[in-house]
């Protein structure tokens, strides 16, 4: 089975500076790792994926997420925060190699991020 | 084009009602797939399709239908609800598995807002 955590269910970070939001997962294979936004009544946004290759990706609005095999974790992190990053965030993760692969993602519980200006 | 539909934006249904939502995508993606959403609450995997075909049924109650009826479309039939099903119901698409495709990010739409009275 796999699972998604994310420790913090909100996080506050005054405007400017860097954010970090945590993510530890576990899979049996190698994984397939995302980052999701969604901002209010809206459906989820992909910001960033991990399949292979660098452990540091980059992704949407400056946000980026480093891919730590041996900690198993996929924190989101952004240098200066904006106002509008405020959103809801969810990790996922898909096992490449199990029967289903990609089509069955788990989420995390999500973190709440504000951005205090 | 990472565009998926759904219609309606929001649905008020009585518990004896039979109503639809329908989902559609244009970027040749043959998996799609049904989540619920309660508020606050990661999305929870219902339905997928893949190929057209019911690949994934997450022990979802039968008053809940789903069909494929080709591979841009996807509806959510509904019978009999319950109040407790009011939530926000997403569509997503991607590449299915196993075809030689390595990105297996879901595109998600905005959502059908359901409430049962």
């Amino acid at each position: 089975a796999q699972s998604v955590a994310q420790p913090e269910d909100q996080v506050n970070v005054a405007e400017g500076n860097p954010l970090t939001v945590k993510c530890t997962y576990s899979v049996s294979g190698n994984p397939y790792l995302f980052w999701y936004v969604q901002y209010p009544n809206r459906g989820l946004q992909v910001l960033l994926k991990y399949i292979t290759g660098d452990n540091l990706v980059k992704g949407s609005y400056g946000f980026e997420a480093e891919f730590n095999k041996s900690q198993t974790s996929f924190h989101l992190k952004k240098p200066s925060a904006l106002v509008s990053d405020s959103a809801l965030y969810f990790c996922a993760v898909s096992s490449r190699g199990s029967n289903f692969g990609n089509e069955k993602l788990t989420f995390g519980t999500g973190t709440r991020l504000t951005i205090i200006p | 084009d990472t565009e998926v539909t759904q219609t309606p934006k929001h649905l008020v249904m009585g518990m004896t009602n039979k109503k639809s939502l329908k989902c559609e995508q244009h970027m040749g993606h043959r998996a799609m797939y049904w989540y619920k959403q309660k508020a606050k609450k990661p999305p929870e995997l219902m339905f997928v399709y893949s190929y057209e075909k019911l690949s994934i049924n997450e022990s979802v109650p039968s008053r809940f239908s789903p069909e494929c009826p080709n591979s841009s479309l996807l509806n959510l039939h509904l019978h009999a609800l319950q109040p407790e099903d009011s939530a926000l119901y997403l569509c997503a698409s991607s590449h299915p598995q196993g075809r030689g495709i390595s990105t297996d990010t879901q595109y998600f739409g905005p959502g059908t807002r359901l409430t049962v009275l």
